[in-house]
């Protein structure tokens, strides 16, 4: 049973242009939400977190949109960049169990 | 930012033999950390949720018996995986939070065991 989801194990984009990837949860108890960029062999980098309590949190070039009727969130990158290539997880949370729960990532290409 | 440093990277050994992965939380405690193990091409699974001063809770399908895990200071979280098999090659994880700063969680970056 997935309890995250990421629906689109890849994504291309232009240089310059806007990534969107997209993450939608099942478990009401989730409260907290993460996303991470992570490369081959090496472990999860955080990028940008947002509380259930927010609908939106903006970091940079980072966004991070929460739709809790929907248990949809969505991780906005603007301008994309080549560097920004990598596999980007969404976690999810139950902040009184303290553990993530991962969805299954998707491949974010930026093409120059 | 906090740094979670995580010994070896990378093991390759024979079948039948215990592997040994250390995870240190370098400037700061921490009172739990977390083991996880990714597949290839499959998302980070909790493996077991490792609690200073005490045991460690398993998640379900998880043998503890053939994964034990120490955590026996604020700073130090072990897994030993023992009489590895074929199957049991993977990428492990560690993570830890940093009890001061909210719920972000700190990743180790990582060990690949390739049991032969």
């Amino acid at each position: 049973d997935q309890q995250v989801k990421q629906n689109s194990p890849s994504l291309s984009v232009q240089e310059g242009r806007i990534s969107i990837l997209n993450c939608d949860y099942t478990n009401s108890m989730f409260d907290y939400f993460l996303w991470y960029k992570k490369y081959p062999a090496e472990g999860p980098t955080f990028l940008i977190s947002i509380s259930s309590i927010k609908d939106k949190n903006e970091d940079g070039r980072f966004t991070v949109f929460l739709n809790k009727s929907a248990k949809h969130l969505s991780l906005h990158i603007v301008p994309s960049q080549p560097g920004d290539s990598a596999v980007y997880f969404c976690a999810a949370m139950d902040t009184g169990r303290r553990a993530l729960t991962f969805g299954s990532g998707t491949r974010l290409q930026v093409q120059p | 930012g906090a740094v979670v440093s995580q010994h070896p990277s990378w093991v390759i050994c024979k079948s039948g033999t215990s592997v040994k992965i250390e995870c240190r939380s370098l400037d700061f405690q921490a009172t739990t950390m977390f083991w996880y193990r990714q597949f290839p091409k499959q998302s980070l699974m909790l493996m077991a949720t490792s609690n200073e001063g005490s045991k460690a809770t398993y998640e379900q399908g998880v043998e503890k018996d053939k994964f034990l895990i120490n955590h026996a200071s604020l700073t130090l979280s072990t897994l030993t995986v023992t009489s590895a098999h074929p199957e049991d090659s993977s990428f492990y994880i560690c993570s830890a939070i940093e009890d001061t700063r909210g719920e972000k969680l700190f990743f180790g970056s990582g060990t690949q065991l390739s049991v032969l």
